[in-house]
């Protein structure tokens, strides 16, 4: 069975300084994954997809990386900024049975 | 422009008295998700449509059910909820999920409807 781990499950870091979120899963039999940000009380933003055959996706200040061998995934955030304060979840389907496994997200708060 | 719309966004319900959330959705897109979402935990999927195919989750519990009567359009029917379905419920489109599309498994989240049960 599939699991995602996202570790550290909070995060707070100042200003301007770069950052590294961690998704981690088990089973490498995946299509794709995907990073999401959700904001309080909010739905989910699609952030970066990676297919199973791309190694990083980049968007703006973000770029994530994808090793599937290893069963692991990076959110790189540059530059960081107090709107980025959410929290930041990854997701993966898996080609087994085609289902979208979630973490329970990292929760970012940068301070000012 | 929202592309994914969800209504209401806040509902209130009381204990067993039936209750449905609505999804819209304007991308035209063939597949349309229902998760659920309680505080602090992963969202879950509870089950999905790819065009009028209806795909139920195994452990999805009986008290859930769907209706989608067109592409746009999807319902989250909660029979008789209880205090622990008390969550956000959150609906998501993809164009489709072919596997060897690039763009295509990107899903768009609506902005919830967050559900209390008295």
């Amino acid at each position: 069975k599939q699991e995602v781990t996202q570790i550290p499950a909070a995060l707070s870091v100042p200003e301007g300084e770069n950052l590294v979120l961690n998704c981690s899963f088990t089973d490498s039999a995946i299509y794709n994954l995907q990073w999401f940000r959700q904001d309080p009380g909010k739905g989910l933003t699609s952030l970066l997809l990676i297919q199973s055959s791309q190694r990083e996706q980049t968007s703006g200040r973000l770029n994530a990386s994808l090793d599937k061998s290893s069963g692991r995934s990076t959110l790189y955030i540059a530059a960081s900024q107090p709107g980025d304060s959410a929290t930041y979840l990854c997701a993966v389907r898996t080609n087994r049975d085609d289902k979208i496994i979630f973490g329970k997200g990292t929760r970012l708060h940068i301070l000012p | 422009d929202a592309m994914v719309i969800q209504n209401p966004r806040y509902q209130v319900t009381q204990f067993g008295k039936p209750v449905t959330l609505s999804c819209s959705q304007t991308l035209n897109h063939n597949v349309m998700y229902w998760y659920q979402q309680k505080s602090s935990q992963a969202p879950k999927l509870l089950f999905h449509y790819y065009d009028k195919d209806f795909n139920n989750e195994a452990d999805t519990p009986d008290n859930f059910q769907s209706r989608r009567p067109n592409t746009s359009f999807c319902f989250l029917d909660i029979r008789s909820p209880g205090l622990g379905d008390a969550a956000m419920y959150l609906c998501a489109t993809s164009r489709d999920y072919s596997a060897t599309g690039a763009s295509t498994d990107t899903q768009y989240f609506g902005p919830g409807t967050r559900l209390t049960v008295l």
